[in-house]
């Protein structure tokens, strides 16, 4: 089966930095993807890594360890339109896209 | 405009009957997925097909049914045998492996 862990809630303050951090155990292996998504929303792409190391967007920066089976999402300058949930999705071996849980951030001022 | 559209957006049906949610593309992309999302949860994947006239069984595919005879089109039968139905239904679809998957708006569907 598979299996992908992330943190079910965080809490942040606007301005500051926050990381969601990922693991994951699948049967194979094409990538990792991060969504966001607000609430009674579909999820909207925000990151791709299939590639070890940092891959950065403007505010949004994601990390990826293949070998560790790890990831995180780095958001900067938080701000409170970044209150959503943030779902780490790992695309397999057999092109199927598994998803976490899902990480919801809340951001106070 | 390309996109991929799911209706309705929200769905009633009473306890024991079938219904089949609609979801097109036109983005011409050969993967197609469907997920259920619980209130608080993450998506589980129900089924996914990689070509026309082919499917598979997600995590959860269990009193649901989907068939695959068009590439655009990917709608889902959620059956009387889906013991817990209510629940917030995301369509998606991709090119190819490597890519982003594209997501409907969903339909949440409610039985009483």
């Amino acid at each position: 089966g598979q299996n992908i862990d992330q943190p079910t809630e965080m809490t942040a303050t606007e301005g500051a930095i926050v990381q969601i951090n990922c693991t994951y155990q699948t049967s194979g292996f094409n990538g990792l993807f991060w969504y966001q998504q607000h609430a009674g929303e579909a999820p909207t792409f925000l990151s791709y890594n299939v590639l070890d190391g940092l891959e950065e967007k403007g505010r949004f920066s994601s990390f990826l360890s293949r070998s560790k089976g790890y990831s995180y999402l780095l958001l900067k300058e938080l701000q409170m339109k970044d209150s959503a949930s943030y779902l780490c999705a790992v695309q397999t071996g057999a092109n199927n896209l598994f998803f976490g849980t899902g990480t919801r951030l809340t951001v106070i001022p | 405009d390309g996109g991929i559209t799911q209706s309705p957006k929200y769905l009633f049906r009473k306890e024991g009957q079938n219904v089949t949610l609609s979801c097109e593309q036109n983005l011409n992309h050969d993967a197609m997925y469907w997920y259920r999302q619980d209130p608080g949860q993450g998506l589980r994947l129900i089924y996914y097909s990689q070509i026309v006239n082919d499917f598979q069984k997600g995590d959860i595919a269990e009193g649901y049914s989907v068939s695959r005879e068009k590439k655009e089109s990917f709608p889902l039968t959620v059956t009387s045998a889906q013991k817990n139905p209510t629940a917030f239904y995301l369509c998606a679809s991709s090119p190819t492996r490597e890519t982003e998957a594209f997501f409907g708006q969903g339909t949440r569907l409610t039985v009483v």
